[in-house]
């Protein structure tokens, strides 16, 4: 079945240096993909989203790629802080997903920790 | 606005007992899901409504029930709970109905069945 997958299940960064976090997808069918922030104790923050038809997307800090050859999504966060620290999950959705449109799935996670 | 929220907070239940969990958003928004998060794991899809007036099963719906109450409340019930069924329960609300939708979610709900 299709999933999305993370290369790292952690990944430690000094502050002001800059965060790359991977995703891997499995169905060429997918069309969207939002990217996550969870802090501890919350519900997941949306962050930046990007469609298929677009291969770049840029936010305040944060960058979406995405390589629809090699199935591969990163999230870059510039100049990391602090606060940055948390779990980032991506996610991915395609068309009629089981008959239903808009069913979102998520990767396992990618903790970020910041270190001052 | 309060966004979408969440009661109750946290719960533990014994095997058997049954509760409903319940959802709210001040949005307007027209679709709304419910997931569960379990240590280590993504978030699943348990149900979601589309509309107001329509539930869908999504990827584990075994255990559970919904019932979109009005455009503002969905509410998940657990008939007779399990410890398989203890993990963190998030709702989220989409503005509309199609894919191209950022999701906003509640803050959970921590369950603990014994």
């Amino acid at each position: 079945g299709e999933s999305v997958g993370l290369h790292l299940p952690t990944l430690s960064v000094q502050e002001g240096d800059n965060s790359i976090i991977n995703c891997a997808y499995s169905n060429s069918a997918s069309d969207y993909f939002i990217w996550y922030k969870q802090e501890s104790g919350k519900g997941p923050q949306f962050i930046i989203d990007i469609r298929s038809n677009m291969d770049k997307r840029q936010g305040q800090r944060v960058t979406v790629l995405l390589n629809k050859t090699v199935k591969h999504l990163s999230l870059q966060i510039a100049a990391t802080q602090p606060g940055d620290s948390a779990v980032y999950f991506c996610a991915e959705t395609f068309g009629n997903y089981g008959g239903s449109q808009g069913n979102l799935i998520f990767g396992k996670g990618t903790k970020l920790s910041v270190k001052p | 606005n309060a966004g979408v929220t969440q009661t109750p907070k946290f719960q533990v239940l014994k095997t058997g007992q049954s509760m409903t969990l319940q959802c709210a958003q001040d949005m307007n928004h027209n679709s709304m899901y419910w997931y569960r998060q379990d240590p280590g794991m993504g978030l699943r899809l348990i149900y979601y409504s589309a509309s107001e007036g329509t539930t869908d099963k999504g990827e584990v719906p075994n255990g559970y029930n919904v019932s979109r109450l009005n455009k503002r409340e969905f509410s998940l019930r657990l008939e007779s709970a399990a410890p398989s069924q203890t993990s963190v329960y998030f709702c989220a609300s989409t503005p509309g109905r199609g894919v191209y939708n950022e999701q906003f979610f509640g803050p959970g709900t921590r369950l603990t069945v014994l």
